[in-house]
């Protein structure tokens, strides 16, 4: 079956400090990949998606991805992180077949100054 | 006008009411999306309509009640709900029913009491 996995259910990094958050999907061919940021109480924002091409994928606010095929993953990273980026990242996956749109577990930010 | 707009922001409801939530797009999206998130979960998919005709249903109790009057509009009909049915029910669309981008509302916080 289908899944996307982020393993890591809260992290907590400081203020300008570097950061990256694990995503893997468990999928036969190479899915549609995003990201999504979520604030307490809000909607969801598209950070950045994978469709083809560069496997380096440049997002909103200051956020890049990688696709790794062999490793079936599409981590988020940020050089540096800001305060206001305290939130619920969401790595998502669509496969590309019928309307099979799947969220992963969610990882929690915590900045700290 | 990128925006999905959802109301009300905030609703507490009993077991024996019936009320409504509403979601509108004006960007021209043919697709409309229903979410529940209950908290520190990803969105779970309820419904997809495409073209105003429902395309998905996620085997949702009959309790909630879907409607796409237009291409702009998507409301949800709740009647006779359960404490458990206490979430962040999110609306979304997206240009196709690829999801390509889905563009999130930010979402009525529902409280049954």
């Amino acid at each position: 079956a289908q899944s996307v996995t982020q393993p890591d259910i809260h992290i907590t990094v400081s203020e300008g400090a570097s950061l990256e958050l694990r995503c893997n999907y468990s999928y036969g061919a190479t899915p549609y990949l995003f990201w999504y940021v979520q604030s307490p109480g809000q909607g969801l924002q598209l950070l950045l998606k994978y469709f083809s091409g560069d496997t380096l994928v440049q997002g909103i606010k200051g956020f890049e991805a990688e696709f790794k095929r062999s490793q079936s993953s599409f981590n988020l990273r940020k050089p540096s992180v800001h305060w206001s980026d305290a939130a619920e990242y969401f790595c998502a996956v669509d496969t590309n077949t019928g309307n099979q749109f799947y969220f992963g577990t969610g990882t929690s930010l915590t900045v700290i100054p | 006008d990128t925006e999905v707009t959802q109301t009300p922001k905030h609703l507490v409801m009993g077991m024996t009411n019936k009320k409504s939530l509403k979601c509108e797009q004006h960007m021209g999206h043919r697709a409309m999306y229903w979410y529940k998130q209950k908290a520190k979960k990803p969105p779970e998919l309820m419904f997809v309509y495409s073209y105003e005709k429902l395309s998905i249903n996620e085997s949702v109790p009959s309790r909630f009640s879907p409607e796409c009057p237009n291409s702009s509009l998507l409301n949800l009909h709740l009647h006779a709900l359960q404490p458990e049915d206490s979430a962040l029910y999110l609306c979304a669309s997206s240009q196709e029913l690829r999801n390509e981008k889905l563009f999130f509302g930010s979402g009525t916080q529902l409280s049954v009491l």
